[in-house]
């Protein structure tokens, strides 16, 4: 099974709301991370998790908040954004941080 | 420059065209190499991956990676329509992963 999944697979929000995104795999991955894409851009790497830590931040602004209950869990909170952070959010996960990622099909986020 | 470098595309191609299509990279400590598929509004599926030079083959598709002209390639034989869509190639190095900026494919019927 190389299946991440995600939830929801849509969501529309407004610059008050507090909403989350979750990610799931049962592949015994120890590494998952969080993307952000644009139409037409490649992914950009957000957050990082290894053995459930956070391995890396990309500068990515406070109003995202990743969370990594379990190995197999990983959940993305967002808070007060803005219209441009409309993006599909994505999911991966790797066996270990340097691996290859599997990704999950991602939330297509609409800010309004 | 940027560590992986793709051309965008878009390529058009008739059904049962050889496809090419490849990425160049700057950084000599890449380990891992991958193509991703990704059809429109979904996530990337990887479709390979590579640890060293030379090629691997799956199926219609070939990934060629020559380390040192530090560039790597994906070979798609008889193409179909359902291969249309973007493709991107990443490599990684310790915990560095990049992205290139992802091919346009269109095949034709």
């Amino acid at each position: 099974d190389t299946e991440v999944t995600q939830t929801p697979k849509h969501l529309v929000m407004g610059m008050t709301n507090k909403k989350s995104l979750k990610c799931e795999q049962h592949m015994g991955h120890r590494a998952m991370y969080w993307y952000k894409q644009k139409a037409k851009k490649p992914p950009e790497l957000m957050f990082v998790y290894s053995y459930e830590k956070l391995s890396i931040n990309e500068s990515v602004p406070s109003r995202f908040s990743p969370e990594c209950p379990n190995s197999s869990l990983l959940n993305l909170h967002l808070h007060a954004l803005q219209p441009e952070d409309s993006a599909l959010y994505l999911c991966a996960s790797s066996h270990e941080e340097r691996d290859t990622q599997y990704f999950g099909p991602g939330t297509r986020l609409t800010v309004l | 420059q940027k560590e992986v470098e793709q051309d965008p595309g878009p390529l058009s191609v008739p059904e049962g065209a050889i496809v090419s299509l490849n990425c160049t990279y700057s950084n000599s400590a890449f380990q891992y190499f991958m193509w991703y598929r990704q059809y429109s509004r979904k996530g990337p599926e990887l479709l390979m991956y590579t640890y060293s030079s030379g090629n691997k083959e799956d199926g219609r598709f070939t990934a060629q990676v020559d380390k040192s002209s530090k560039y790597i390639s994906l070979f798609i034989r008889d193409s179909q329509p359902s291969d249309s869509a973007t493709y991107l190639c990443a490599m990684s190095s310790g915990n560095q992963f990049y992205f290139g900026t992802g091919t346009s494919l269109t095949v034709i019927p």
